[in-house]
């Protein structure tokens, strides 16, 4: 079956560097998502890997190695308006979205 | 300014009602995606459609339905069928239905009394 894991919740603190790791197994690989949800609101798109290596984009980066099935977002320079949950998602080979249930990060003063 | 709208951001309904969700966009798509979020689980998809006139179920399609009569347009029909409706309903939208980004409506919380 499809599937994607990654941390239900965690917690850092303001200024910091945190990491949040996803893993997936899914039938073809067509690239994989970050999206940020608020709460009560609508994901927004944070990152697309589909080469194994780091993008960097402001604060935050993405890393992918096809060869683990490992996805990871880092996050530097914490704010407080970063809480939020961090949804991972893999396009498989027929280029439906499969997500991770989502991780709460929790920025504590 | 391009985007996405859902309405209304909160629904109520009673039990065994048919309620239809209104999603539109501006951005010259042509695919878009209905989902649903349940705390502490993954988006689900209902349906999506890639063109006008042509849609397909996603995993969960029992007891919704939707229409695609227009590109701008894809509202999605949650019958009596449906057993637990009560959901946040998420709509989407992206160039093509490949690998491209999808671009998510403020969603619709539909309560089921």
């Amino acid at each position: 079956g499809q599937n994607i894991d990654q941390p239900t919740e965690m917690t850092a603190t303001e200024g910091a560097i945190v990491q949040i790791n996803c893993t997936y197994q899914t039938s073809g690989f067509n690239g994989l998502f970050w999206y940020q949800q608020h709460a009560g609101e609508a994901p927004t798109f944070l990152s697309y890997n589909v080469l194994d290596g780091l993008e960097e984009k402001g604060r935050f980066s993405s890393f992918l190695s096809r060869s683990k099935g490992y996805s990871y977002l880092l996050l530097k320079e914490l704010q407080m308006k970063d809480s939020a949950s961090y949804l991972c998602a893999a396009l498989d080979s027929n280029y439906q979205l499969i997500w991770g249930a989502g991780t709460k990060l929790i920025i504590k003063p | 300014d391009g985007g996405i709208t859902q309405s209304p951001k909160y629904l109520f309904r009673k039990e065994g009602q048919n309620v239809t969700l209104s999603c539109e966009q501006n951005l010259n798509h042509d695919a878009m995606y209905w989902y649903r979020q349940d705390p502490g689980q993954g988006l689900r998809l209902i349906y999506y459609s890639q063109i006008v006139n042509d849609f397909q179920k996603g995993d969960i399609a029992e007891g919704y339905s939707v229409s695609r009569e227009k590109k701008e347009s894809f509202p999605l029909t949650v019958t009596s069928a449906q057993k637990n409706p009560t959901a946040f309903y998420l709509c989407a939208s992206s160039r093509t239905g490949e690998a491209d980004t999808q671009y998510f409506g403020p969603g619709t919380r539909l309560t089921v009394l």
